[in-house]
């Protein structure tokens, strides 16, 4: 069974950082790409950020762009957001979520997500 | 982008209905590479269809999905109290990957 377990959120300052994982089990997770997807309270959905199963290829949201960082650690399972100058904007709840694909270059759908976790920017 | 524009915002309907969902994007979206998501509250989106009219595993066929080029439609053959939720739908055909706005299936 496919699991994605996402921790890391809170409640930070606007300006400081926040770094989110997920942790994902119940398949070859260096077969595929991962994503982080957000969802402001009420809100839509939104794509933040995708990286592909060897880290070759990053993308990002324009709302996002040079403040956050994707990353992935294949022998660990785990999935990174590491999200710095926080704004009030960036208040949601973050799911990491699994791409259809594997050993690719491009993102697909999502055909796995993990509950989220709440990041809240407020002073 | 590709912006895609999701309508009627909310469907009031009654269980038993049919259900029609439209998803329309500002450019065509190639290889028909869209999906459909559900996503009740509290909980994390769930696929549906994929490639604009593939029902993803477990999916029950009173879902089924079909469009392309720009012009996308969900559709819920006869809406079981279960199906009452939100519906977005999601182009993979260019990034930045983007989403629908969402169309709220309430009951009536």
């Amino acid at each position: 069974e496919v699991q994605l377990v996402e921790s890391g959120g809170g409640l930070v300052q606007p300006g400081r950082s926040l770094r989110l994982s997920c942790a994902a089990s119940g398949f070859t997770f260096d077969d595929y790409a991962m994503h982080w997807v957000r969802q402001a309270p009420g809100k839509g959905l939104e794509w933040v950020s995708g990286i592909i199963w060897n880290s070759g290829t990053i993308g990002y949201a324009d709302s996002v762009k040079g403040r956050f960082t994707i990353s992935r650690d294949n022998a660990k399972n785990s999935l990174y957001l590491q999200m710095n100058s926080l704004r009030a904007e960036d208040t949601a709840f973050y799911y990491c979520a699994k791409d259809s694909s594997g050993y690719t270059s491009s993102w697909y759908y999502f055909d796995y997500w993990g509950q989220g976790t709440l990041v809240t920017v407020s002073s | 982008e590709i912006v895609l524009t999701q309508s009627p915002g909310t469907l009031s309907l009654s269980p038993g209905e049919r259900a029609t969902l439209s998803c329309r994007a500002s450019q065509s979206v190639s290889s028909s590479y869209l999906a459909w998501y559900q996503q009740k509250p509290g909980q994390a989106p769930r696929l549906l269809i994929y490639g604009a009219s593939s029902r993803a595993t477990g999916i029950p066929d009173r879902f089924s999905g079909s469009g392309s080029g720009t012009d996308f439609t969900l559709t819920i053959g006869r809406l079981e109290p279960e199906d009452f939720a939100v519906y977005y739908c999601q182009q993979y055909g260019r990034s930045p990957l983007t989403f629908g706005g969402g169309t709220k299936v309430e009951i009536k």
